[in-house]
């Protein structure tokens, strides 16, 4: 069966500060990944996804990246937090668009 | 741009009663159409997924139908629970990368 991993859960950053959350997927290849924030009030918005090692595509211009290092590794960062980075980040999987998509546990991120 | 709209937001109800959650999207042309549930502080669970050709889904005491021409869906839910108590949200795929556009959610509560 497939699990899908984040860490750390919660994090607790000061404004200019880097970042760097971990996805890692189990028990199957190739997958297309995906990375979701969820702000207080708001609904979830896709910030990058993956189709492959290397190949990453952005959503909504920000000061966040992504990178793929691995077939089954999603990582999002940022250079400099600003106090709008907090909120919920949800990394998720499928295995195409056909089937479903499943979400990880979250990291909730307070910058301060 | 396809938009996605969920009605109510909030809705309390009767433990044992049958209930309907809504769910519309502006854009027909879309792959699939997935509801999950989403507990306080949690990650989202997905509980069914609807394939643009299919009329409706079941699992259990959860029922979806997608009428994709009117822009529809539909979450039926029998004899609630207690336990049944969470956000609910409908997501939408245009794109041949699988990304999700979501609609805001229906915070449900069952009381006993």
């Amino acid at each position: 069966s497939q699990t899908i991993h984040q860490w750390p859960a919660t994090l607790v950053q000061p404004v200019g500060s880097p970042l760097s959350l971990e996805c890692t997927v189990e028990g199957t290849s190739n997958p297309n990944l995906y990375w979701y924030r969820q702000a207080a009030g708001r609904g979830l918005q896709l910030l990058f996804y993956s189709v492959g090692i290397g190949q990453i595509s952005s959503e909504v211009p920000q000061n966040l990246s992504a990178s793929r290092p691995q077939d089954r590794q999603f990582i999002l960062s940022s250079k400099k937090l600003l106090l709008s980075d907090s909120g919920f980040y949800l990394c998720a999987w499928r295995r195409d668009t056909l089937n479903e998509q499943y979400f990880g546990p979250g990291t909730r991120l307070t910058v301060t | 741009k396809q938009e996605v709209t969920q009605i109510p937001a909030a809705l309390s109800v009767p433990e044992g009663e049958n209930l309907v959650l809504n769910c519309s999207f502006t854009d027909s042309a879309i792959y699939n159409l997935q509801w999950f549930r989403q507990d306080p502080g949690k990650g989202l669970t997905s509980l069914l997924l609807i394939q643009s050709s299919q009329r409706e889904q079941t699992s259990g005491r959860l029922n979806a139908s997608l009428d994709k021409s009117s822009g529809r869906s539909t979450l039926y839910i029998a004899a609630s629970q207690p336990g049944d108590s969470a956000t609910y949200l409908c997501a939408v795929v245009t794109g041949n990368t699988g990304k999700l556009i979501f609609g805001q959610g229906t915070t449900l509560q069952v009381k006993p």
